[in-house]
């Protein structure tokens, strides 16, 4: 059974403080790996896509990395505007089901 | 574009009434999805679809239907509400995965439910 399991649960940092969140996954055979962020009371908001286990994408101070059996999401020098719930999900080769972790609550202050 | 639009954005039902979710999408996606988000448990696949006329389970599709004519939309129906079900709703939508377009799943802006 496919299963994502995302740590911490909350992450609470100074702005500039720069931290991973991490995303651990079991899967018969990973198509993709997606990470997203999600404000208050919206819906998710698409992030990245890896694909394969060394594969690493950026955008502004994100940037997601892959292994086998684990997905890093790093914040480098993060900003008050960061603060959000981050999630990461799979899907399996030959499969249209993606599976979600319960999120990484981020809130960077001031 | 649109995107993914859902309506309403808020409801209240009382136990043992229906209702229909809306949902649709202007990029000609075929993959279509319904999740539900409670807190500490992240999103949870309902029921998807693959193309119109296709539909399939997800994780918890007991006590929803669905059906796809169009591959715009995708409405999802509460036969008999329950307080259980008190939940936000998002719809997602994407190209269909393996068929060599990207899979990214975008998201609408969601429908919050409480069922009393």
């Amino acid at each position: 059974e496919d299963q994502v399991t995302q740590s911490p649960e909350a992450l609470r940092l100074q702005e500039g403080e720069s931290s991973s969140l991490n995303c651990s996954y079991t899967v018969s055979g990973l198509r993709g790996l997606f990470w997203y962020r999600q404000d208050p009371g919206k819906g998710p908001e698409f992030l990245f896509t890896l694909y394969s286990a060394g594969e690493e994408k950026e955008k502004e101070r994100l940037k997601a990395t892959l292994t086998k059996k684990e997905s890093f999401l790093h914040i480098t020098a993060p900003k008050p505007e960061d603060s959000a719930t981050y999630l990461c999900a799979v899907l399996s080769t030959g499969g249209f089901k993606t599976i979600f972790g319960a999120g990484t609550r981020l809130f960077v202050k001031a | 574009n649109a995107g993914v639009t859902q309506t309403p954005k808020f409801q209240v039902l009382k136990t043992g009434q229906s209702m229909t979710l809306q949902c649709a999408q202007d990029m000609n996606h075929e993959y279509m999805s319904w999740y539900r988000q409670d807190p500490g448990m992240g999103l949870r696949l309902i029921h998807y679809s693959v193309g119109a006329g296709i539909t399939d389970q997800g994780e918890v599709p007991n006590g929803y239907n669905v059906s796809r004519s169009t591959t715009e939309d995708f409405p999802l129906r509460l036969l008999s509400a329950a307080p259980s079900q008190t939940s936000v709703y998002f719809c997602a939508s994407s190209f269909t995965p393996g068929t060599g377009g990207v899979d990214t799943q975008y998201f609408g802006p969601g429908t919050r439910l409480t069922v009393l």
